[in-house]
């Protein structure tokens, strides 16, 4: 099984400023890769797939980069409603997650 | 597109329990339908998936033989069923829309959530 591991567990930043979460695979993942957003009492929301590609709808100060067996996604210009957890996952053999991020306000 | 899940199930220990997803907005047969399991205030976990099309099913290793999938065509709703549930299968499951192509999907769309819990 692939091992997801996330960066740092809980990132404190302000309203306005640059995000950046870590992903690491345990083994090379090419670039099948996705980031999810879940908010409290609700669902997980793609975000992010073949490592940086935007999903529909979602806004362009979410951007994803990396390949292999390290990605980052980075969320400029932090909004009020991008507070929340979000998580890896690799697809490249089934499917594993991350532990998550929770991104809290600072 | 929508997922639309089942309501909240409280259950006891031994109890046999089935949820549903009924799927709208695409076509049901053409997409992979997956679940996931969210212990609350933990992560997520792929458990299996089915192609509503065939009913073919693949599982995670942790959940093979745990959980039974199923999907009825002729309502768009996929099944997550257990034999006899344990204190362990508290949780929120999702159902969630598998898209991509070759081997390599993605889970566009997840349904709603449904709790369930299961305690003596």
């Amino acid at each position: 099984e692939i091992v997801m591991t996330q960066s740092p567990a809980t990132l404190s930043v302000s309203p306005g400023e640059r995000a950046t979460l870590s992903c690491r695979a345990s083994q090379s993942v090419s670039s099948n890769l996705a980031w999810y957003q879940q908010k409290p009492g609700q669902a997980p929301r793609l975000l992010i797939y073949g490592a940086s590609t935007r999903a529909t709808g979602i806004p362009a100060r979410f951007s994803g980069s990396g390949s292999g067996t390290e990605f980052t996604l980075t969320i400029i210009s932090l909004q009020a409603e991008d507070f929340a957890v979000y998580y890896c996952q690799q697809y490249n053999n089934w499917y594993t997650f991350g532990q998550g991020t929770k991104l809290e306000i600072k | 597109v929508q997922l639309v899940q089942s309501e909240t199930e409280v259950k006891k220990p031994g109890d046999s329990l089935k949820i549903s997803c009924k799927g709208s907005g695409y076509s049901f047969t053409r997409y992979w339908i997956g679940w996931v399991r969210q212990i609350p205030g933990k992560g997520l976990e792929w458990m299996g998936i089915i192609y509503p099309g065939d009913s073919d099913t693949r599982f995670s290793p942790s959940f093979q033989g745990q959980v039974t999938l199923s999907a009825d065509r002729s309502i768009n709703t996929a099944y997550l069923q257990w034999r006899s549930l344990k204190a362990s299968d508290t949780a929120i499951y999702y159902c969630v829309r598998l898209s991509g192509s070759g081997s390599f999907f993605v889970f566009d769309y997840w349904g709603q959530g449904t709790l369930v819990t299961v305690s003596s």
